[in-house]
């Protein structure tokens, strides 16, 4: 049964405190991409792994940490220095096309609350 | 701003009704995708449009897209309860490797 996993579903978090969010997929994909929701709001790209070992920051990567050690697995960091870290986290992942058809992949997404 | 722009931001309808979704962008494009988000999920691929395609069905959906206006619209046809989602374009530029979403559309379809 291929696909995405993310956990966990939901997760609360103490301000000052890291947590890290999982993501790991079985669909054999190189890349693989963190985004962050809002409420009402479409996807911002935190960052994205085109291979493993190699990552790069997306559009909103201040305050958040990730790894690629192995094709399967990307997960996030959440740090105590992002500002305001409450939202819907979704992690993607799609074959490595540089400027060719790319269909993204999503997990099921984790909900993270800073209380 | 790069993204794709969706519009209506929010729409309401009756089952069996059509509805359809526009999307405006402002560069080049490789393609365009639409996706769906139920409420509190992971977004699934719906259908993709290349630059030099100009229609696309997928069972009941229909996309166009107009290169020289740069915009898309995503059509469903005889509308059900379930297809009540948010619905995102999501754009890949030429020669690009990352996909920018919009912010998507809100479908809520009476039953």
């Amino acid at each position: 049964d291929g696909g995405i996993t993310q956990s966990p579903k939901y997760l609360f978090r103490k301000e000052g405190q890291n947590v890290t969010l999982s993501c790991e997929q079985n669909l054999n994909h190189d890349a693989m991409y963190w985004y962050r929701q809002d409420p009402g709001q479409g996807l911002r790209l935190i960052y994205y792994s085109q291979i493993v070992n190699d990552f790069q920051k997306g559009d909103i990567a201040e305050g958040y940490s990730v790894s690629r050690e192995k094709k399967e697995s990307f997960p996030l960091t959440v740090t105590s220095a992002q500002k305001n870290p409450t939202a819907f986290y979704l992690c993607a992942s799609s074959t490595h096309r540089v400027g060719g058809e790319d269909t993204q992949y999503f997990g099921p997404g984790t909900r993270l609350t800073v209380l | 701003s790069q993204q794709g722009e969706e519009d209506p931001q929010a729409l309401s309808i009756q089952e069996g009704e059509n509805a359809t979704m526009n999307c405006s962008y402002k560069t080049s494009i490789n393609n365009l995708q639409w996706y769906r988000q139920n409420s509190g999920r992971g977004l699934v691929h719906l259908i993709l449009i290349r630059s030099n395609e100009r229609e696309k069905h997928s069972g009941r959906l229909r996309v166009t897209l107009d290169t020289s206006k740069k915009s898309s619209s995503l059509l469903i046809t005889a509308s059900r309860a379930a297809d009540t989602a948010s619905y995102f374009c999501a754009i890949r530029n030429t020669g690009g490797f990352k996909t920018i979403f919009g912010a998507g559309t809100r479908l809520f379809v009476k039953a």
